[in-house]
């Protein structure tokens, strides 16, 4: 079955410095990769998506996401942290015709 | 075009009672996903609805059940509440089994149970 790990709870940055948020899965066949960020009290929006084309993912917001399949991993990054990124990450993985299991989720805290 | 539109946003229930959310998917998705996120254990799955049937199932006690409607909204139904229910519900939708572009949430229902 396929799992995601988001490697730390929080992440503390500083405004304009880089943001890495990590995450590994684990998936018998290529999957499907996807990033989501929910801000307080809200529902999960879309960040980006990986599908087997680029291995680099553009997303919203200035964020992207590498593919690494020697690595299986799939980290978050943003050049330059702005203070409106504070929120909760989630990293999920699907397996085509199987539902999207999430990770744990990892909460970013940007502080000026 | 409407996202996936949840209802009611909160509310409040006392133990053992029922409960009743709704969830109505984007326009043309015909799968729909239920999520129960309660306080630090981040996002449990629930029930997964397509085309009517339900294809599968979390690690819930049967007192969770819901259904979906042939115009693909849902509803996700709680008996004999329990304190530990309290927890944001979130619903979402895809265009279809296994779609590769992912879900589209709701902003969720927050259930309180006192």
């Amino acid at each position: 079955a396929q799992s995601v790990t988001q490697l730390g709870s929080h992440v503390s940055v500083s405004e304009g410095a880089l943001v890495l948020l990590r995450c590994n899965y684990s998936s018998s066949v290529p999957p499907y990769l996807f990033w989501y960020v929910q801000y307080p009290n809200q529902g999960l929006q879309l960040l980006l998506k990986y599908t087997s084309a680029a291995t680099l993912v553009k997303g919203i917001n200035g964020f992207e996401a590498e593919f690494k399949k020697s690595e299986t991993s799939f980290h978050l990054t943003k050049p330059s942290a702005h203070m409106s990124d504070a929120a909760e990450y989630f990293c999920a993985v699907s397996q085509g015709f199987q539902k999207l299991v999430f990770g744990t989720g990892t909460r970013l805290l940007v502080s000026p | 075009e409407a996202g996936v539109t949840q209802s009611p946003t909160h509310l409040i229930k006392t133990r053992g009672q029922q409960v009743t959310l709704r969830c109505s998917p984007i326009s043309g998705h015909t799968s729909v996903y239920w999520y129960q996120q309660a306080l630090g254990l981040g996002l449990q799955f629930l029930l997964w609805y397509d085309e009517g049937e339900e294809r599968n199932r979390g690690n819930f006690p049967p007192r969770f059940s819901g259904r979906q409607f042939p115009n693909y909204s849902s509803e996700l139904n709680v008996n004999a509440l329990e304190l530990e229910d309290s927890a944001l519900y979130l619903c979402a939708s895809s265009l279809m089994t296994g779609d590769s572009g992912g879900y589209t949430f709701g902003s969720g229902t927050r259930l309180t149970v006192v």
